[in-house]
């Protein structure tokens, strides 16, 4: 299974833009990455997926290197509705693998 | 269209006793999944269904914990002779499944908040 870290926590203020890095250092060339949202009492929600380079929907841009080794969640200019818990994961099509693990908490602060 | 819904919202129950926690996935989500959150953790995956089929239940913790989905549509997951150390948030995603490359998204339920005394 592809391990991924991530820092635990992370505090920003509105209208800042976030990186949150995710390291997954044993990434299979099949894998493709994909970021979770979680607000308390509510169940992760799906935010983006990308295999390489960069990809960018109406919520965050993904940013993977060459190596793959890494990625970079971007959530440009947050407001407080964002804070919530992210979760990285790294699996392939059939979801046999996926993990999550314990995720970072952003707080954003006004 | 209507989301994954989970039944009951809450269940209080005492050791001993069995419980049965229902998922009523995505209409056409080929697969379904469960898992196991404790308060300030992430999801511990449990197990997961393609259709009626169990891929993988490695993630169960023993043998009281069993899972079917028997026309690969809703499904249930049995805790039999609870302990207190069940107490937890129990989670159903379902997603589309196989058949594309990469991780299919997988929609979570609002959960079954399990409470053994």
């Amino acid at each position: 299974l592809a391990k991924t870290t991530q820092p635990i926590s992370m505090d920003s203020y509105e209208g800042q833009e976030v990186n949150i890095t995710c390291s997954h250092n044993n990434i299979a060339t099949n894998d493709y990455i994909t970021w979770y949202q979680q607000f308390p009492s509510q169940g992760p929600r799906f935010i983006i997926q990308g295999y390489k380079t960069k990809v960018t929907n109406e919520v965050a841009s993904l940013f993977i290197p060459a190596d793959r080794k890494s990625s970079t969640l971007s959530l440009p200019r947050v407001s407080l509705s964002d804070t919530a818990v992210y979760y990285c994961l790294v699996g392939v099509y059939n979801n046999n693998d996926m993990r999550f693990g314990a995720g970072t908490r952003l707080t954003v602060k006004p | 269209g209507a989301g994954v819904s989970q039944s009951p919202r809450y269940k209080v129950t005492k050791r001993g006793q069995d419980v049965a926690l229902r998922c009523d996935p995505i209409s056409g989500h080929v697969s379904l999944y469960w898992y196991r959150q404790a308060l300030g953790q992430g999801p511990e995956f449990l197990t997961y269904f393609n259709y009626e089929a169990q891929q993988d239940k490695s993630g169960l913790p023993n043998d009281r914990f069993s899972a079917e989905r028997p026309e690969g549509s809703i499904s249930t997951l049995t805790i039999q002779r609870t302990e207190q150390r069940d107490s937890a948030m129990y989670r159903c995603a379902s997603s589309l499944g196989s058949g594309r490359r990469g991780a299919y998204e997988q929609y979570f339920g609002p959960g079954t908040r399990l409470t053994v005394t």
